[in-house]
């Protein structure tokens, strides 16, 4: 199984900070790597997919780099709303497996 | 407006069984691959099983094979999950989500329901 490893595993930070998050892969997934936001009590929502691509209606605030094994999620200056858990996930081959998680702390 | 509603959670005795339910709307369900998801108390997301469109293909994660079975009915847009065996550390809310087949993420997630496994 390919091991999703992010860091860091928690960060505080203020609004309107920049802030990012990275993602190491145990084996290359290519580009086949998606970022998801969770907040308390919801469902996973997806924010970028294919590494880089903005899924639609996510604030142009996010962004996705990388390929291969390792990736990076920015959030380019932090809102109010985006205080979460960040997920990668990897979706190139079975089992699908996703990263330990980023909690986004105000400071 | 893409929905995807879970049902048939609840509480189980360790060994027994439930079947969940997963009613899409919005989508045309026939053409995509569906998947459940899982997440215990304060961890974070465990895929659990996959569906191809057509049914014909699934997978699943090895913490779950042989007791998890996924399951599909297009004339009802409706997802399924039969669970059986079910043990202490199947506690976990369980998502569907579309995707997770033919390189595709988890673009649409339905609420939850919670599985809670205790005797």
């Amino acid at each position: 199984a390919t091991r999703m490893t992010q860091s860091p595993s928690s960060l505080s930070a203020s609004t309107g900070d920049r802030v990012t998050i990275t993602c190491r892969a145990s084996q290359g997934v290519y580009s086949y790597l998606a970022w998801y936001q969770q907040k308390p009590g919801k469902a996973p929502k997806l924010l970028i997919y294919a590494a880089s691509t903005l899924q639609s209606g996510v604030p142009s605030r996010f962004s996705g780099s990388g390929s291969g094994t390792d990736f990076t999620l920015t959030i380019s200056c932090l809102q109010s709303e985006d205080f979460a858990i960040y997920y990668c996930q990897q979706y190139y081959s079975y089992p699908l497996t996703f990263g330990g998680g980023t909690r986004v702390e105000i400071k | 407006e893409v929905q995807l509603l879970e049902s048939g959670g609840g509480l189980a005795q360790p060994g027994g069984s439930l079947r969940l339910s997963c009613a899409a709307s919005g989508l045309t369900f026939r053409n995509y691959a569906m998947s459940w998801v899982r997440q215990a108390p304060g961890e974070g997301p465990e895929w659990v099983s996959t569906i191809s469109w057509s049914g014909s293909s699934t997978w699943y994660a090895d913490s779950v094979k042989g007791r998890f079975t996924i399951s599909r009915d297009n004339s009802k847009n409706t997802l399924y999950l039969q669970i059986n065996g079910l043990r202490p550390e199947d506690t976990a809310t369980y998502y569907c989500a579309k995707g997770g087949g033919d390189y595709n993420p988890f673009d649409y997630w339905g609420q939850g329901t919670l599985v809670t496994v205790s005797s």
